[in-house]
């Protein structure tokens, strides 16, 4: 069965980086594109980042967009996402995605907390 | 980006209601929107996609529709495992965005 394991959340301080990683397993990863999401304590959710499924191309939302970066290894079934500059703002659950036929996002992991304070 | 606006926000309901939530996207979107469940401290599910398509192993009470700026999510009876949040989402062009969120409860 489809499984994402997301890992590498914890507390970090204002303006330092984290990078979070997704294990992939059950499908075969590289022929997937694939989704960050996060949801900030008590609100609704927010698409961050996708990368195709060859990692040639990526899309960003505009509150991430030059801070944070999507990669993807495809001979380890792992997606990643390097987050610079941290805000308070970024304080979340991030989820990791699959995507579906382009359009919709059909297995999600169980998510990794972020905490942004000093 | 497009905005998505998603109303009400809150509802309260009872077992056996027939319940609407309601999508509406800034610009057209053809039928390029999904609608998702989630429950407290869970990963969101799919439940719709391309607006009135409903995904794998969700019950046929779950029913959406509507094409290009206005849709809706319809559960035809609700059951106690349908008090949840949901969210539409509009794939039609990165940015993706989603509503805001309705929250069912219980009466």
């Amino acid at each position: 069965q489809v499984q994402l394991v997301e890992s590498g959340g914890g507390v970090v301080q204002p303006g330092r980086s984290l990078r979070l990683s997704c294990a992939a397993s059950g499908f075969t990863f590289r022929s997937y594109a694939m989704h960050w999401v996060r949801q900030a304590p008590g609100k609704g959710l927010e698409w961050v980042a996708v990368i195709t499924y060859d990692g040639s191309n990526e899309n960003y939302a505009d509150s991430v967009k030059g801070r944070f970066t999507i990669s993807r290894d495809n001979s380890k079934n792992t997606l990643y996402l390097q987050m610079n500059s941290l805000r308070a703002e970024d304080t979340a659950v991030y989820y990791c995605a699959k995507d579906w036929r382009g359009y919709d996002l059909d297995y999600w992991g169980q998510g990794t907390l972020v905490t942004v304070s000093s | 980006a497009i905005q998505m606006t998603q109303s009400p926000s809150s509802l309260s309901a009872s077992v056996g209601d027939r319940v609407t939530i309601t999508c509406r996207a800034s610009q057209g979107i053809r039928n390029d929107l999904g609608w998702y469940q989630q429950k407290p401290g869970k990963a969101p599910k799919l439940l719709i996609y391309g607006a009135s398509s409903l995904q794998s192993g969700v019950p046929s009470r779950f029913s959406g529709s509507g094409s290009g700026t206005d849709f809706t999510l319809t559960i035809s009876s609700l059951q106690p495992e349908d008090f949840a949040t949901y969210y539409c989402l509009q794939d039609y062009n990165y940015p993706w965005t989603f509503g805001q969120g309705t929250k069912v409860e219980i009466k």
